[in-house]
């Protein structure tokens, strides 16, 4: 089975502090996504890789950065935590393009605070 | 660009009745669909997708979906929920040209009553 996974499931941190949250996964997957959650809006793609190096911005990449030295992980950043970015963070990961699959496989979630 | 309107944010129902989901989407190129659940606490599953084919779908918990293009609509639907349905459903489509992504709706609480 697919496995994708989480550093974090409930993290606290401070206004202003830089935010690690790291995810893993063991398919060998090409693309790896970074999706917030919030109430009545869905998920919305932050950022979304296609390769070791490579990324792409999504629907609302402000105030997040992404790194993806490893085919397997793929980091989101928050340099400077506001409270403003509160959410539910889901990462996931998917087979490339002309696999004629596109299902994505999630992780778990983070639930972040920022006081 | 594409969008994707679950128009019923929550569902109260009691068990053992039927209930539906509804999608739809705004797309005039092909596209694949899926539904996906989400648990109290968990991230998110894939429930079942229509890729290509018989346009009705099915998943392993009794639950089925069919995809009317001429509606753009890909209504969830199960003849009979258990308290064990109770969740957040996410309706997604993507692009079949343009098959990286996923365009997510807003979600829709099922809650099933005993």
């Amino acid at each position: 089975d697919v496995k994708v996974t989480q550093s974090s499931r409930y993290l606290v941190k401070r206004t202003g502090e830089k935010v690690f949250l790291e995810c893993v996964q063991d398919m060998d997957h090409e693309n790896m996504f970074w999706y917030r959650q919030d109430p009545g809006l869905g998920l919305r793609l932050i950022y979304f890789s296609y390769d070791v190096k490579m990324k792409e911005k999504g629907d609302i990449p402000e105030g997040y950065s992404v790194s993806r030295e490893k085919k397997e992980r793929f980091s989101l950043i928050l340099e400077s935590a506001s409270t403003n970015q509160t959410s539910m963070y889901l990462c996931a990961s998917s087979f490339p393009p002309g696999q004629a699959r596109n299902e994505q496989f999630f992780g778990p979630g983070t639930r972040l605070t920022v006081l | 660009a594409q969008s994707v309107t679950q128009l019923d944010s929550q569902v109260p129902v009691f068990e053992e009745a039927p209930v539906e989901l509804r999608c739809n989407y705004s797309s005039s190129v092909s596209v694949y669909l899926f539904w996906y659940v989400q648990y109290p606490n968990q991230g998110l599953q894939l429930l079942l997708k229509y890729l290509s084919g018989s346009t009705l779908v099915e998943s392993i918990n009794g639950f089925e979906a069919e995809f009317n293009k001429s509606q753009t609509s890909f209504h969830l639907r199960k003849p009979s929920v258990h308290i064990s349905d109770t969740a957040e459903y996410f309706c997604a489509v993507s692009d079949r040209y343009n098959t990286d992504k996923l365009i997510f709706g807003t979600g829709t609480r099922l809650q099933v009553f005993p």
